[in-house]
């Protein structure tokens, strides 16, 4: 157990609405971000927050949206969904927002667009 | 373009073997190597690689980077079932702050 928390586990939704996935990071980490893992394209990076703030930027679709509260926990906005956004979306958080630190990984979303 | 390439995709071996695991990248203004497992849940850590030709060692798992040549290898000796998993090389560069993953590397040990 990495201490990472996510919800829900499972989410199953039709195309064209909107899903909303929550991320609890571990006790003391600031820094929290978002993969989407498909079965064709590997794990990407999605974004990363730190301390509230957003500090990078990947290959994020202009449908999805995140944010990360004063209490540190995040959530990732899905939008107008597609067939092709059916993945497993992992959190992982970090101390600080140095790309040399190491991520611990949320157990993940399964998100399967019918 | 920034890529990682892990190679072999998959690999499938007997208790006991010793596999080596290979990660190349294109990555610019490189940051850190790291390799994660990944069974059925989600990754968990294994190294983080920032210089070259230091090995990290963690019991029957080893890993080098060799920054001149753009690879790292990770070495499992003595394989058990219980190392049967993906492999993920992730690379992080200072170029929009991304990570950069291979496809990962299947394993499977086979008693």
């Amino acid at each position: 157990d990495s201490g990472v928390t996510q919800t829900p586990k499972h989410l199953i939704t039709a195309t064209g609405q909107r899903v909303t996935l929550r991320c609890s990071p571990r006790s003391g980490d600031l820094s929290v971000y978002w993969y989407q893992q498909s079965l064709d394209q590997g794990l990407q990076f999605l974004i990363q927050y730190y301390n509230g703030e957003e500090r990078a930027k990947g290959n994020i679709l202009e449908r999805f949206s995140a944010q990360q509260f004063p209490d540190l926990h995040s959530e990732l906005n899905l939008s107008s969904l597609e067939l092709g956004d059916s993945a497993l979306y992992f959190c992982a958080s970090s101390v600080s927002p140095r790309q040399t630190n190491e991520q611990f990984f949320g157990p993940g979303t399964r998100l399967t667009v019918l | 373009e920034d890529k990682v390439v892990q190679s072999p995709l998959s690999l499938v071996v007997h208790e006991g073997d010793t596999v080596t695991l290979n990660c190349s990248y294109e990555v610019t203004n490189f940051r850190s190597l790291l390799w994660y497992k990944q069974e059925k849940k989600a990754p968990t850590f294994l190294f983080m690689l920032t210089s070259s030709g230091i090995e990290k060692k963690s019991g029957r798992l080893s890993s080098i980077l060799d920054k001149k040549e753009l690879f790292s290898i990770l070495n499992i000796t003595a394989t058990q079932t219980g190392d049967s998993a993906v492999y993920l090389c992730a690379v992080s560069g200072n170029t929009g702050n991304q990570f950069y993953f291979g496809t990962g590397t299947s394993l499977t040990v086979i008693p």
